[in-house]
């Protein structure tokens, strides 16, 4: 199994509508997370940490399910420029090494 | 705001040449990465480094070298160019105790 797992998508969606995409992991002994957006040809950038209550920002909201390792990203009310990939990012359990997902593909369209 | 900046967007170097990427970062961070993204394989980690003159592998080392003289300044080193390192290299640095990484904008290397 992968330390990190995402679906590569693409996810093709309409303007407005609500999507979300998981990310699992395979060290339990993980306890960082985050979400990074990333536009074609440029680098990536962090969208929102990942807290074990869930934390939501703006139309963005990350959980952490630890029993099923795996992190979430939902986006709601899709607009075109949310078009990019959303990568995930998680410690080498017990480390600060960062292991980075390969990433999930999102494109809205109008 | 977090300035991580890399000494050239795109480089064209021939095999067997010797090639220096630079990196430096003006936030005073103790922890500083490369990595190579390729498409359908995501970023890879080469190497990182937690303190000046300290460096570690990363999951794909081979072919390259690092050095940290300074702490703001991170450099990766290709001895002997090949054409499979053609890739984009991506530095990225954080503070100690967290993997929260800021990244440079790339360097889009083609080896011929």
């Amino acid at each position: 199994r992968k330390e990190v797992e995402q679906d590569p998508g693409p996810f093709n969606v309409p303007e407005g509508a609500t999507v979300a995409f998981n990310c699992t992991y395979s060290n339990s002994a993980s306890q960082s997370f985050f979400w990074y957006r990333q536009d074609c040809r440029k680098e990536p950038k962090l969208l929102m940490s990942v807290y074990s209550s869930g934390n939501e920002d703006g139309r963005f909201t990350a959980q952490l399910n630890r029993a099923s390792q795996y992190i979430s990203l939902l986006i709601r009310d899709s607009k075109l420029s949310d078009s990019a990939t959303y990568l995930c990012v998680v410690n080498k359990g017990g480390s600060y090494i960062p292991t980075f997902g390969r990433g999930t593909s999102l494109i809205v369209h109008p | 705001d977090v300035k991580v900046t890399q000494s050239s967007r795109y480089l064209v170097k021939r095999t067997g040449e010797k090639v220096f990427l630079e990196c430096v970062q003006d936030m005073d961070h103790e922890n500083m990465f490369w990595y190579r993204q390729d498409p359908g394989l995501g970023l890879r980690l080469i190497y990182f480094s937690y303190d000046v003159k300290m460096k570690e592998k990363g999951d794909i080392p081979e072919g390259y070298s690092v050095s940290r003289e300074k702490k703001e300044r991170f450099s990766l080193i290709l001895e002997s160019a090949s054409t499979n390192q053609t890739s984009m290299y991506l530095c990225a640095s954080s503070s100690s105790g967290t993997i929260e990484q800021y990244f440079g904008p790339g360097t889009r290397l083609t080896v011929t």
